[in-house]
């Protein structure tokens, strides 16, 4: 099956300073990725849908300033965490959707753990 | 808007035996997708089964099959003989059936279920 990496799997940072976490799709194009953020033993819960070439769609309460999305092409998704709190500690995943008519697929980044101190 | 509920938070089974993990969910949309996945400790999503919501027949994929109720909005996987390696945390979630939409692909989570498999 069709595989998404995502870069990297772990990061520590200082308070304040950027994060940047990417998500590629290796073997097919994804015109559509969804970041999820999912905080320990909770569910995963929808940040922002990316698609390529246009803005990103930001859930409600997702600060678009703070949580950036760019998805400058059909295989690579980037969001990057801007002036980083303990707060935004939490393990990321992206996601991109099947293809049109395979309904079974999806297929998610094996996640990155991002801690803040 | 599309709700999925897991209402059990944690449950036990001894290993070898069957256990029933509960999802229902709620949409408007005729046309959905069910899923189930496994998410162990280091927090990859395993796909464990799908079910259209037009398929007239219950899903299976090895020890796992889905229990699926249409008219009660009910999914719940169903593990038979479990190992000790199905100790992990199990999420039920809905997608859209609305293929080339722009949310297409858009999953909603329940809540999970740990699931903790005794020797």
């Amino acid at each position: 099956g069709a595989v998404v990496s995502q870069h990297p799997s772990r990061v520590i940072c200082k308070s304040g300073t950027s994060v940047k976490i990417e998500c590629r799709s290796l073997d097919f194009q994804a015109t559509t990725m969804f970041w999820y953020r999912q905080f320990p033993k909770q569910s995963l819960m929808l940040m922002a849908t990316s698609n390529e070439g246009s803005k990103a769609t930001y859930e409600q309460g997702v600060e678009k300033d703070k949580f950036l999305i760019n998805h400058a092409s059909l295989t690579l998704s980037t969001l990057t965490v801007t002036s980083a709190h303990p707060e935004d500690s939490s393990f990321y995943i992206c996601s991109a959707p099947a293809r049109a008519g395979v309904a079974r697929e999806q297929y998610f980044g094996p996640g990155t753990r991002l801690t803040v101190t | 808007a599309q709700k999925i509920t897991q209402t059990q938070p944690g449950m036990f089974v001894q290993e070898k035996e069957a256990v029933t993990l509960d999802c229902t969910y709620d949409t408007s949309d005729p046309s959905y997708g069910l899923f189930w996945y496994k998410q162990p400790s280091s927090g990859e999503m395993i796909f464990l089964i799908y079910q259209g919501s037009y398929d007239q027949q219950n899903a299976t994929e090895g020890r796992y099959s889905l229990n699926f109720q249409k008219a009660r909005k009910s999914a719940n996987l169903v593990i038979s003989a479990s190992q000790l390696g199905d100790s992990a945390m199990y999420f039920c979630a809905m997608r859209d059936g609305n293929a080339g939409g722009t949310s297409y692909g858009k999953l909603t989570f329940g809540q999970g279920t740990i699931l903790t498999v005794h020797p």
